[in-house]
């Protein structure tokens, strides 16, 4: 298995809704992150997992808030967010932090 | 922290002609070069990588150059295709940081 998987694909939240984008990866990968990507932009990093610790928080507003279960899954839990976090949002992994990473096909988040 | 510069921002080709892009990083410990190519509408892909022991890498009609001394790094593509039309991210990893961050994009568009 040499995929990332990114689960839901679209998601339409409104501003007082809780919900949660999971990824999953089966290639042994001991990091794994969050990155959002506006349109026309380069990603932006939000979050790095190395061996399921979280090891670098881009000052990311605390209405997002990552969780890695295990050494397959992370989680991004979203909550009271505004429509200007609409974005599409990748995860990613690679098997240390100075390696390649694998994206997933990420999550389309609409916030209305 | 890293900065860094991709150029041109666009590229328009003809199909069959070379094209090169430039990235510039100003973090000299930076030991890892990718480039990654996104289609419209899906995930970023690592196409050719280089480590800091090697000065050039090719992948049948792609290739990167690295020069440390002068902090840049280039991708090359040979007789494009319109299917090469993306846009074109560099990411230089500094070391043992996991805090990859990526050029601004170069769309480049191979017209038949």
């Amino acid at each position: 298995d040499t995929e990332v998987t990114q689960t839901p694909k679209h998601l339409v939240m409104g501003m007082t809704n809780k919900k949660s984008l999971k990824c999953e990866q089966h290639m042994g990968h001991r990091a794994m992150y969050w990155y959002k990507q506006k349109a026309k932009k380069p990603p932006e990093l939000m979050f790095v997992y190395s061996y399921e610790k979280l090891s670098i928080n881009e000052s990311v507003p605390s209405r997002f808030s990552p969780e890695c279960p295990n050494s397959s899954l992370l989680n991004l839990h979203l909550h009271a967010l505004q429509p200007e976090d609409s974005a599409l949002y990748l995860c990613a992994s690679s098997q240390g932090t100075g390696d390649g990473y694998t994206f997933g096909s990420g999550t389309r988040l609409t916030v209305v | 922290g890293e900065n860094v510069e991709q150029h041109p921002s666009t590229l328009s080709v003809q199909e069959g002609d070379s094209a090169v892009i430039k990235c510039t990083y100003s973090d000299s410990a930076s030991n890892y070069f990718p480039w990654y190519k996104q289609e419209l509408g899906k995930r970023p892909q690592l196409i050719i990588d280089i480590r800091s022991n090697v000065g050039e890498k090719k992948d049948q009609r792609i290739a990167v150059t690295l020069n440390k001394t002068a902090k840049h790094f280039s991708l090359h593509i040979t007789e494009t295709q319109p299917e090469d039309s993306a846009v074109y991210f560099c990411a230089p990893h500094p070391p043992n940081t996991g805090k990859l961050i990526f050029g601004q994009g170069t769309t480049l568009q191979v017209k038949p």
